[in-house]
């Protein structure tokens, strides 16, 4: 299994310009998070899902989309970047209704909006 | 008030040594409690949970406080490998993972474990 992937893993954008990262996962999870994470900042999430065809804003979701069509994939859109938009994102996923101590994380994808 | 709140570090400690980190947390009404760890440039990856009667993994000890909503992870004889982010993580959620809401993180307390 390959967990969770997500691409691009490096993307330089200019200010005004569009792009979607993509997330995937095979574990069947349920649920499934986009997080960004600036310099000496914790992680802050964006949106998330608890489910196909569903999604959710968490607490930074200005500027930003999501669609989770799939199951398996979830993705977050810049429709128009902006230099604040500058980060790290993670995705994240778990099963729904669990105990299980652990949300699963992407590798991340490196945004820089110049 | 940030809602978790950690000492960011640097904390540089020899190897072998026994370090301790603290996090306090401002909304009582959270369920759940974890230590995540994050290498350099990598995801986060949950190191263990905290429960209030306090629970143990080999070299790290982790204790709740409830009542005075702190958190503590004690990490004994430090390796090398031990150097990383360490990430205090809440959520309102009796599921880890914050059930719907996600996870709300502390800043991280960076740990280098000198040779």
């Amino acid at each position: 299994n390959a967990g969770v992937t997500q691409t691009p893993k490096f993307r330089v954008l200019k200010t005004g310009q569009s792009m979607t990262l993509l997330c995937a996962q095979d574990m069947n999870h349920e649920y499934m998070y986009w997080y960004r994470q600036d310099p000496g900042m914790g992680l802050r999430l964006i949106h998330y899902s608890v489910g196909e065809g569903t999604t959710a804003k968490g607490e930074v979701p200005d500027g930003y989309n999501v669609s989770r069509l799939k199951k398996q994939n979830f993705l977050l859109g810049l429709e128009s970047a902006a230099p604040s938009q500058t980060s790290v994102y993670f995705c994240a996923s778990k099963p729904s209704g669990s105990m299980d101590n652990e949300q699963f994380f992407g590798p991340g994808t490196r945004l820089t909006v110049l | 008030r940030k809602e978790v709140e950690q000492d960011p570090g640097p904390f540089n400690v020899p190897e072998g040594a026994t370090v301790a980190f603290n996090c306090t947390y401002s909304n009582s009404a959270s369920q759940s409690f974890f230590w995540y760890r994050q290498d350099c440039r990598k995801e986060p990856k949950l190191l263990m949970s905290v429960y209030s009667s306090g629970n143990e993994d080999g070299r790290f000890t982790a204790q709740l406080n409830r009542a005075s909503q702190y958190i503590s992870l004690l990490i004994r004889d430090s390796k090398l490998s031990d150097s990383a982010t360490y990430l205090c993580v809440v959520t309102l959620s009796m599921y880890s993972g914050g059930g719907a809401d996600g996870l709300t993180f502390g800043k991280g307390t960076h740990l280098i474990i000198q040779p």
